[in-house]
């Protein structure tokens, strides 16, 4: 038990559909992070919350939508996604130096 | 450009054997935070062990140990006594004050591509 849960665990969706992501921790932490992982690529930042302000990254393509509502939920929300947007989506929480990670979502946009 | 390289795609070790996962850093940073990850099958990523910069001692945490050598720019893990279990991949990573320059974000992990260990009987 992590204390950073992520659901759904698998998706599968269309190019045409719209879903959401879901990050919860229960760790107390202030800050949460998605990261992207593509097959033979580094783990590659998309969001940083801080104290539930959202960190730009403008090299994420607007297709991805975060959104922090509390201290211990975190979302991306996705639509008009394109076949190499396939990944293992992961969110982490930290308190101090440490990230802990949730267990993935598994995506394939077909 | 690369900050975290990892040269060993993939390695393999015998049961209780020990083996060492290279990794190397680029930063300008005088405070930072080297980290290991290891990550199973099911994907989720375990954090093994953290070094900072300004620690003089080599981290250990249990069979993991980290050889830290700072002039050189090297965080290798160094695992003991493998066991079967610690077949997975393996991330070195370091921590990030300011990962994107328009912001005060807090800290990031940059990773590297990672090792895949394979325990052997």
């Amino acid at each position: 038990e992590t204390g950073v849960t992520q659901t759904p665990r698998h998706l599968v969706m269309g190019m045409t559909n719209k879903k959401s992501l879901k990050c919860e921790q229960h760790l107390g932490h202030n800050a949460m992070y998605w990261y992207k992982q593509s097959a033979k690529k580094p783990l590659e930042l998309m969001f940083v919350y801080n104290f539930k302000e959202q960190t730009e990254n403008n090299s994420v393509p607007s297709r991805f939508s975060p959104e922090c509502p509390n201290s211990s939920h975190l979302f991306l929300h996705l639509h008009t996604l394109q076949p190499e947007d396939s990944a293992l989506y992961l969110c982490a929480s930290r308190e101090g130096y440490e990230q802990y990670f949730g267990p993935g979502t598994r995506l394939t946009v077909t | 450009a690369q900050k975290i390289t990892q040269t060993q795609p993939g390695m393999f070790v015998q049961e209780k054997e020990a083996v060492t996962l290279d990794c190397t850093y680029d930063t300008s940073d005088q405070s930072y935070g080297l980290f290991w990850y290891k990550q199973p099958s099911s994907g989720e990523m375990i954090f093994l062990i953290y070094q900072g910069s300004y620690d003089e001692q080599n981290a250990t945490e249990g069979r993991y140990s980290l050889n830290f050598q700072k002039a050189r720019k090297s965080a290798n893990l160094v695992i003991s006594a493998s066991q079967l279990g610690d077949s997975a991949m393996y991330f070195c990573a370091m921590r990030e004050a300011q990962p994107f320059s328009n912001s005060n974000s807090g800290y990031a992990l940059n990773f590297g591509k990672g090792t895949s260990l394979l325990v052997t009987p």
